[in-house]
């Protein structure tokens, strides 16, 4: 069970829109609509922000949605604000009850 | 809004056991699947497990045979223990709400608790 591929750092202007890509196997991100995404600023504890690869919570900004194609899934991130200066992890479910992340991306706004 | 806060000792001996409860407030034990999740200081986030208090957890194939998950439903919380640790297993350990019970599959962690930073160290 390996970790999830994802870009080491995505960077973009405010304003812009940005996408972070996610990468499975046909064992896992492929295999199962069961993606989500997670948010987390520095020293706080991660925050879900989508959900079966493109749900939001309640509450979450419709900025964010989610996409998925063959084993890769993706976040884009519209209209890119100071706020959303963040760490990004991926997760998928992976088969027999169990569950991988993402190396995680650093999106820097510019 | 189901809130939780992970406790326990911030070091731990190389080769004894880590011992960590998420107390539960907001919401049932019995209600949910909660979840362990951690992360290396500066590394990415790695799923540790899952339960629903009736049922057998679910593991990490890559910790399974060193991890326990276990509720206590009288004090509406749960615990996990982590045996022989080594350095590879300081990390920032969260505990998180799965969703309602029953689901087929848990589609994601949500209501994180702060975590709390257990360093292995002799």
């Amino acid at each position: 069970q390996s970790a999830l591929t994802q870009p080491a750092s995505v960077s973009g202007s405010p304003g812009q829109s940005i996408t972070i890509s996610c990468t499975g196997t046909s064992s896992d991100v492929g295999n199962y609509n069961l993606v989500s995404w997670y948010q987390q600023h520095p020293g706080k504890a991660p925050k879900l922000i989508i959900y079966e690869v493109n749900n939001r919570p309640s509450g979450i900004s419709n900025s964010f949605s989610g996409s998925k194609s063959g084993n890769t899934a993706s976040l884009t991130i519209s209209g890119l604000q100071p706020e959303d200066e963040a760490d990004y992890y991926c997760c998928s479910f992976a088969g027999s009850s169990t569950y991988v992340f993402g190396t995680g991306t650093k999106v820097t706004v510019l | 809004q189901v809130q939780l806060q992970e406790s326990g000792p911030g070091l731990v001996k190389p080769s004894e056991t880590l011992s960590l409860t998420c107390a539960v407030s907001g919401g049932s034990i019995s209600t949910y699947y909660w979840a362990w999740m951690r992360q290396p200081p500066g590394k990415g986030l790695e799923w540790i497990g899952y339960f629903y208090y009736r049922e057998t957890p679910r593991y990490n194939p890559s910790l399974r045979s060193r991890v326990t998950i276990s509720a206590d439903t009288s004090n509406n919380r749960f615990s996990l223990k982590l045996a022989s640790v080594t350095a590879a297993d300081t990390a920032v350990y969260y505990c998180a709400n799965a969703g309602p019970y029953p689901q087929y599959w848990l589609t994601y962690f949500d209501h994180w608790g702060q975590g709390i930073l257990v360093t292995v160290s002799s």
